[in-house]
């Protein structure tokens, strides 16, 4: 069956400008997870939904980040004002067994974010 | 708080010679612990986890990892690589009762040549 799709695969944006990541989980799955890759680190925890609702945001960076989950499946990422710092590639990935600490978690390709 | 060390951002090495690549964890909780392969151009996919029983874990496409709980490691190991091995990997840990999720080191980078 399809994977974990995040639209678009590359976004270039200008410094102040808003932007909207979308990440498409696997069908059924009903933890879904946000992370953030820098140039040459490991893949930085974000946010958490179980289901429609946040059950971690404690990886948000600051108050410009924010994520939904309205209906419980597609997920958008949204930063305002970016910043040159905001740049890296933006991870998703979704788990069956609503956020189990065991639970094998399906990432996506991920979208590579530019800020000029 | 949780942290992971990867000791070697670079591993190169020869065809069909073995690798271990070497991760180190700290916790203030008990984690599960985790090894992710990334190819290139492709997303993160899981090689191998430790959840709890026998320290040593097969995974795939060769691969196995030892938890050792006094040293607060879970190195990966493959007796012989291939060069379609060629990739980076990631260790993770995810803490208990958490919600899943993972905290990553930094990655290894392994290159294997002919």
């Amino acid at each position: 069956g399809a994977g974990v799709s995040q639209t678009p695969s590359n976004k270039v944006t200008e410094k102040g400008k808003y932007v909207e990541l979308r990440c498409d989980p696997i069908s059924g799955h009903t933890a879904l997870y946000w992370y953030r890759q820098s140039l040459g680190q490991g893949p930085e925890f974000l946010i958490y939904f179980q289901g429609t609702g946040a059950a971690d945001d404690s990886g948000l960076p600051n108050d410009r980040f924010f994520a939904v989950r309205p209906e419980g499946s597609v997920s958008t990422l949204k930063i305002q004002r970016t910043e040159r710092g905001d740049s890296a590639v933006y991870l998703c990935a979704s788990s069956l067994n609503g956020g189990a600490s065991t639970d094998t978690q399906y990432f996506g390709p991920g979208t590579r974010l530019t800020v000029l | 708080a949780q942290s992971v060390t990867q000791l070697d951002s670079q591993v190169p090495v020869f065809e069909e010679a073995p690798v271990e690549l070497r991760c180190n964890y700290s916790s203030s909780v008990s984690v599960y612990l985790f090894w992710y392969v990334q190819y290139p151009n492709q997303g993160l996919q899981l090689l191998l986890k430790y959840l709890s029983g026998s320290t040593l874990v097969k995974g795939i496409n060769g691969f196995e990892a030892e938890f050792n709980k006094s040293q607060t490691s879970f190195h990966l190991r493959k007796p012989s690589v291939h060069i379609s091995d060629t990739a980076e990997y990631f260790c993770a840990v995810s803490p208990y009762n958490q919600g899943g999720k993972l905290i990553f080191g930094q990655g290894t980078e392994l290159s294997v040549k002919p």
